[in-house]
């Protein structure tokens, strides 16, 4: 199973901030992606599919980047709340292989 | 809203003990996952499955069996608990669908092996 990384973290980063980060997977013929909320001690809850074209919910914003095999996602206006471990997943899509997880990047959001 | 349900939130048990964990969704879905989550190591597959007495091997299945009875109901299986099998289990569900498979996890059982 190919790999999929994320940059641990923690990032640091103040109440109101815009923060970014990004997960490279490796498969190239990967065709689904996500992203994944996990608080502490908690299971990993959907956060946001991404798509091709990229796609936006509130205050997050979600990028496919084909050509340089990476996913990315973009928080504005940082809340206390977006305090968690955010996963990105991989799959082969259509169908039910499992999704291959990245060990997630670690979130802090400070007032 | 999707509901996966899993039999135990915290489990002991001791080495060399037979484990249960079962995993209830109520969605219908046909997909059916179950992960190991470890620190440093994030979340592992073991063994999905896609229909009713299908089942696949994940990354992870060594020391691991699986039961798919009914639709709703996924079951892991620690045939002779190690204490290397301490971990968070986490159960998972889809649909079967060709745009994607989300998954949606259950709570968890924290499985310690003594």
């Amino acid at each position: 199973r190919k790999e999929v990384e994320q940059d641990p973290g923690p990032f640091n980063v103040p109440e109101g901030a815009t923060v970014a980060f990004n997960c490279t997977y490796s498969n190239s013929a990967s065709q689904s992606f996500f992203w994944y909320r996990q608080d502490c001690r908690k299971e990993p809850k959907l956060l946001m599919s991404v798509y091709s074209s990229g796609n936006e919910d509130g205050r997050f914003t979600a990028q496919l980047n084909r050509a340089s095999q990476y996913i990315s996602l973009l928080i504005r206006d940082s809340k206390l709340s977006d305090s968690a471990t955010y996963l990105c997943a991989v799959s082969p899509g259509g169908g039910a292989d499992g999704l291959t997880f990245g060990k997630g990047t670690h979130l802090i959001i400070q007032p | 809203d999707v509901k996966v349900t899993q039999s135990s939130r915290y489990l002991v048990k001791r080495t060399g003990e037979k484990v249960f964990l079962e995993c209830v969704q109520d969605m219908d879905h046909e997909n059916m996952f179950w992960y190991r989550q470890d620190p440093g190591l994030g979340l592992r597959l073991i063994y999905f499955s896609y229909d009713v007495k299908m089942k696949e091997k994940g990354d992870i299945p060594e020391g691991y069996s699986v039961s798919r009875e009914k639709k709703e109901r996924f079951s892991l299986i620690l045939e002779s608990a190690s204490t290397n099998q301490t971990s968070m289990y986490l159960c998972a569900s889809s649909l079967r669908t060709s745009g994607g498979d989300t998954q949606y996890f259950g709570p968890g059982t924290r499985l310690t092996v003594l």
